[in-house]
């Protein structure tokens, strides 16, 4: 069974850029997740979604970050523009409705 | 609100020797508890849960933790660890099932040769 796909696996760039990220969850996992995970701490949630819904995005910081998942499979993570203090793993996660999550590799943004 | 606390950031131990990774958690409500296990350069897998029944869940692999509600604690703990234990481990709790979950801080399991 594929597991969740993430990409890029690596990302650096300069204060002020734009930057996206790509998630493919397993195929027919409904939830899916994105969360932010700062050296020395754990994954926080940014945003959760069900299908093509957004269920929980209190913690995005709306004026940078976006996402999106417009089909209900793939989902986006946008950030624009970039501080240095984004500097981070952005993990992916998806699941059953209800269920266990699995996570991708994550994707390192390094922010010059 | 939920939050949990692992006090070890770092535990350093021999090949063959127990181990017990600390987790404590503050929960207005009822709780489910995980832990996962994230490798280098790896996402996070999940090693055990618990969601109701018996206190004491077990993982594959040889791991365990024991939901403790009057210490609020779901420590893992492993009889001997081996070099491929090696890894940084995370608790979660959560109020709805396996969504909404919040994250210790991690601990990192060093196992030395």
């Amino acid at each position: 069974e594929a597991g969740v796909a993430q990409s890029p696996r690596y990302k650096i760039i300069e204060k002020r850029q734009s930057v996206a990220f790509w998630c493919n969850p397993i195929s027919g996992h409904a939830t899916l997740y994105w969360y932010q995970q700062i050296l020395g701490q754990g994954p926080k949630l940014l945003i959760q979604f069900q299908n093509n819904g957004v269920v929980d995005d209190s913690q995005l910081p709306k004026d940078r970050f976006s996402a999106e998942r417009l089909k209900g499979v793939d989902s986006t993570l946008k950030i624009q523009p970039a501080k240095l203090e984004d500097s981070a793993v952005y993990l992916c996660a998806s699941s059953f409705i209800g269920d266990i999550q699995y996570f991708g590799a994550g994707t390192r943004l390094s922010v010059l | 609100a939920q939050s949990v606390t692992q006090l070890d950031s770092q535990v350093p131990v021999f090949e063959e020797a127990p181990v017990e990774l600390r987790c404590n958690y503050s929960s207005s409500v009822s709780v489910y508890l995980f832990w996962y296990v994230q490798y280098p350069n790896q996402g996070l897998q999940l090693l055990l849960k618990y969601l109701s029944g018996s206190t004491l869940v077990e993982s594959i692999n040889g791991f365990e933790a024991e939901f403790n509600k009057s210490q609020t604690s779901f420590h893992l703990r492993k009889p001997s660890v081996h070099i491929s234990d090696t890894a940084e481990y995370f608790c979660a709790v959560s109020d709805r099932g396996a969504n909404n979950l919040f994250f210790g801080t991690g601990t990192r399991l060093t196992v030395i040769p």
